[in-house]
């Protein structure tokens, strides 16, 4: 089955400053990579995804890349802001039938104001 | 639209006693799926379902069973509570290949 690691698993950064997390997975056929975040006591919501057809999809401040050849697709938040710190939470996997896709163990963002 | 809900928000168990946690959708999700939340373990797959009266396991399915009998509902179920147990339980749903929608949690305390 699919392997996701990710690091770090802590992060502090000083508020504006950028923070990049990196994800790599062990099925190369997996093809979908989205990327969750978890706010203190709530439940986990998507932020941005990507497929295996494109390498990088920005959405305002986030950005995220993808290299299929080395497997590994990174998290990348800009001009971070106080209300950015949470648990970020990549995943990787074949959606669809059986199929499923896989958390890593998530990293904690700290934004120090 | 409610979204995911579930039931109950928190529960305290003892050990040997069981349970059933619900989740309801009202999105009309085909996929619909169990986890747990431990501290430095992320989210981990339990059971999973594609679609109303199929179950499949997961990662970590001993110690539970599922039931998918309504296509908006997803029974989780403990036989006999263990103190390993005890985590952050999320349920989620989605269209195949979309974003997974993730319920409030229930936290379950196995004593």
């Amino acid at each position: 089955g699919e392997n996701v690691e990710q690091h770090p698993s802590t992060l502090s950064v000083q508020e504006g400053d950028s923070a990049v997390i990196k994800c790599t997975y062990s099925d190369s056929a997996s093809n979908y990579f989205p990327w969750y975040k978890q706010e203190l006591g709530k439940r986990p919501q998507l932020i941005i995804d990507i497929r295996s057809n494109v390498g990088e999809k920005k959405d305002q401040r986030i950005a995220v890349t993808l290299n299929k050849t080395a497997k590994h697709f990174s998290l990348h938040i800009t001009e971070t802001q106080p209300e950015d710190s949470a648990v970020y939470f990549c995943a990787a996997g074949r959606p669809g039938g059986y199929q499923k896709v896989t958390f890593g163990i998530g990293t904690k963002l700290q934004v120090i104001p | 639209n409610a979204g995911v809900t579930q039931t109950p928000k928190f529960r305290v168990l003892k050990t040997g006693q069981s349970m059933t946690l619900l989740c309801a959708q009202d999105m009309n999700h085909e996929y619909m799926y169990w986890y747990r939340q431990d501290p430095g373990m992320g989210l981990r797959l339990i059971h999973y379902s594609v679609g109303e009266g199929t179950t499949a396991k997961g990662e970590v399915p001993d110690g539970y069973n599922v039931s998918r009998l309504k296509k908006q509902n997803f029974l989780l179920g403990l036989e006999s509570a263990a103190p390993s147990q005890t985590s952050v339980y999320f349920c989620a749903s989605t269209e195949v290949g979309n974003e997974q929608f993730f319920g409030p949690g229930t936290r379950l305390t196995v004593l």
